[in-house]
């Protein structure tokens, strides 16, 4: 099945950048999310890319895609401590809705 | 507009008990799908309806079972609870041939 991985833990300072990085293994995927997840909540989406786009912007964030090597970073400019919560990287299988996620990182802003 | 609206909050349960989840999607979304958050297995797909069809289903065992009423409101039902059951359970809502797919806060289930 869809593999998508990401590394555990990332911490950085407040108003420096955050680089959060995932892989996965299915060449299908048709979409690529982000999903931010705070404590005792659910998943709020912050973007997606579709698979024939190499980078979307969106205010503080950037998402780049590298198809080739499977690949796929959320960069969030300015880091506030309110960034700090999990991050998850999904892909959309082939199925309608049926995402796979990643393990989540968790993203600490020191102040 | 009001977002995916999931009831219970919470809900602590023994085992061999059944129970069922409620999940409103957002107005006018056709497609919700249902997941299962844990520490150990992360975010896993359990299924989607769509027009009150399960149009795709992941691999959990048949005391996972859901449905889909007219007005898009889906339950989700497990049956014959077991402590490895114990999870957050997440249901998503789009508007079925979107990509955006929208989450509600969850219902914490806990089974001692």
């Amino acid at each position: 099945g869809e593999d998508v991985e990401q590394s555990l833990f990332l911490s950085v300072r407040e108003g420096d950048s955050s680089v959060i990085n995932c892989t996965y293994t299915d060449s299908s995927s048709t979409y690529l999310y982000w999903y931010k997840q705070e404590p005792g909540a659910g998943l709020q989406l912050l973007t997606y890319i579709f698979s024939n786009m190499d980078m979307k912007q969106d205010q503080r964030l950037t998402v780049l895609l590298n198809k080739k090597d499977k690949h796929l970073s959320l960069r969030i400019a300015d880091t506030q401590t309110g960034d700090s919560a999990i991050y998850f990287c999904a892909e959309r299988g082939t199925g309608a809705n049926n995402l796979f996620f990643g393990t989540g990182t968790r993203l600490t802003v020191i102040p | 507009k009001a977002g995916v609206t999931q009831t219970p909050r919470y809900l602590i349960k023994t085992r061999g008990q059944q129970v069922t989840l409620s999940c409103s999607p957002i107005s006018g979304h056709r497609s919700v799908s249902w997941y299962q958050q844990t520490p150990g297995q992360g975010l896993q797909f359990l299924f989607e309806y769509f027009s009150e069809t399960q149009r795709n289903k992941g691999n959990f065992p048949g005391r996972f079972s859901g449905r889909q009423f007219s007005n898009s409101r889906s339950e989700m039902n497990v049956s014959t609870l077991e402590l490895g059951d114990s999870a957050l359970y997440l249901c998503a809502s789009s508007s079925g041939g979107n990509e955006k797919l929208f989450f509600g806060s969850g219902t914490q289930l806990s089974v001692l």
